[in-house]
């Protein structure tokens, strides 16, 4: 298998622009997380869905953000309109049966920049 | 809600002995692990614990569990230049719900120095 695969690598956008980070999950995996990574605030977990369900938003830090998993090998984080605060590194990660330990298996991450 | 912390930054010399620290709240954390990310890169698993061990060696990596005092550690044995990175630890709880999600840590940007 590829691994978890993130698109774009990097994004660099202009406030007040929508942005659209997308993720496929590995194939069977029926847990996917968004997650971002800032100096500030390390790792904060944003969302995670279950069967392309989401099962938990509270990491999603305003109505700005939003995310929809349409099926089981695609998801996408949106952001309208982006703000330079929301600069980071944004990460999707995969897990379920099958996976051994329970691990989650992190893609290469979408460096978002926003000036 | 369950938290996991580990001290931001720790330097060691090349050939030394690196030991990474994780407190972690929850008591019914059923898998530990460390992920390992290099620069630019995503977050890997470099090992993992299961809470009912206190101890699991893996070539150069120790891991140290105290379940009582919810202690982690990471001992890397002759520390590398390729070892710089940042090591976050992570743990899962016992719930039915969620049941894949894990608490990380903020991680610990470790610096070799050669």
């Amino acid at each position: 298998d590829a691994g978890v695969i993130q698109s774009p690598r990097h994004e660099v956008t202009e406030m007040g622009q929508e942005v659209t980070l997308r993720c496929k999950p590995i194939s069977g995996h029926d847990y996917l997380f968004w997650y971002r990574q800032t100096m500030m605030r390390g790792l904060e977990l944003l969302i995670y869905f279950n069967n392309n369900v989401p099962i938990d938003d509270s990491g999603m830090p305003e109505d700005r953000f939003s995310a929809k998993m349409p099926n089981a090998s695609f998801s996408t984080l949106k952001i309208q309109p982006s703000e330079p605060r929301d600069s980071a590194v944004y990460f999707c990660a995969s897990s379920g049966p099958g996976t051994g330990m329970d691990e989650q298996y992190f893609g290469p991450g979408t460096r978002l920049t926003v000036t | 809600g369950e938290d996991v912390e580990q001290s931001l930054f720790l330097s060691v010399r090349e050939g030394d002995s690196s030991v990474i620290n994780c407190t972690y709240t929850d008591s019914s954390s059923t898998y530990l692990y460390w992920y390992k990310q290099e620069p630019g890169a995503g977050l890997q698993l470099l090992t993992y614990i299961f809470s009912n061990m206190d101890m699991k060696q893996d070539q150069r990596l120790t891991v140290l569990l105290n379940k009582k005092d919810k202690h982690l550690s990471l001992r890397i044995a002759d520390t590398q230049t390729g070892d710089s990175a940042i090591y976050f630890c992570a743990e899962k709880g016992n719930s039915g719900a969620g049941s894949y999600q894990l608490t990380f840590g903020k991680g610990t940007k470790l610096s070799v120095i050669p």
